[in-house]
């Protein structure tokens, strides 16, 4: 059974350039998450897809960061503009049941 | 705004010895979630936690919910290599969102 995947696993970009992170989460899961975790930390929330909508997007740094999940499956995490600050592991989760969450391995953002 | 704390952040142990760990907070948590993150990886659920007191264990592992709800153990018995990664609590907020604590550190010495 597949779990959550994550492309790309890796993505160097240059400071100003836009990037998408796409994310599949496992099949029949209709909750989805994003975290951004930087190094020795743990996960920080995001954003919450439940179907196609975000219920919660309180997480999002700023207006660079936008994800959509236009029909209840995939999801894309789209940064405009980004900063080198944006540099981290970038982690998404899908969930049935509220509270177990089935993390993807990630994609390790760098920002040069 | 709420947070989880961890200890210890680091722990250096020998094969075969026991460990433990903890996770506390100034707030009161219905659930509590023990996950291991490897290097590289995303981190993998071990333990879900949904009662006051209740102990739960998955193979060589074993959480407890305190009674407060205000905090939770993790537990290892006879540590082996492969125990070795970050160990993170965390717990739901309101509908949707999961905090994380900072992670406890495991490292077995040869």
């Amino acid at each position: 059974g597949a779990g959550v995947s994550q492309t790309p696993s890796n993505k160097v970009t240059e400071k100003g350039k836009y990037v998408e992170l796409r994310c599949d989460p496992i099949s029949g899961h209709t909750a989805l998450y994003w975290y951004r975790q930087s190094l020795g930390q743990g996960p920080e929330f995001l954003i919450y897809f439940q179907g196609t909508g975000a219920a919660d997007d309180s997480g999002l740094p700023n207006d660079r960061f936008f994800a959509v999940r236009p029909e209840g499956s995939v999801s894309t995490l789209k940064i405009q503009r980004t900063e080198r600050g944006d540099s981290a592991m970038y982690l998404c989760a899908s969930s049935l049941r509220f509270g177990e969450q089935f993390f993807g391995p990630g994609t390790r953002l760098t920002v040069l | 705004g709420q947070q989880l704390n961890q200890s210890p952040q680091s722990m250096f142990i020998q094969e075969g010895e026991d460990v433990s760990m903890n996770c506390t907070s100034s707030s009161i948590f219905n659930t509590w979630l023990w996950y291991k993150q490897d290097p590289g990886e995303g981190p993998v659920l071990l333990i879900a936690l949904y009662k006051a007191g209740e102990l739960t264990s998955n193979g060589r592992l074993t959480a407890q919910f305190g009674i407060t709800r205000k905090d939770s153990f993790l537990n290892i018995s006879a540590s082996i290599p492969s125990d070795v990664g970050i160990y993170f609590c965390a717990g739901p907020i309101g509908d949707d969102k999961i905090i994380f604590g900072k992670g406890t550190r495991l490292h077995i010495l040869p």
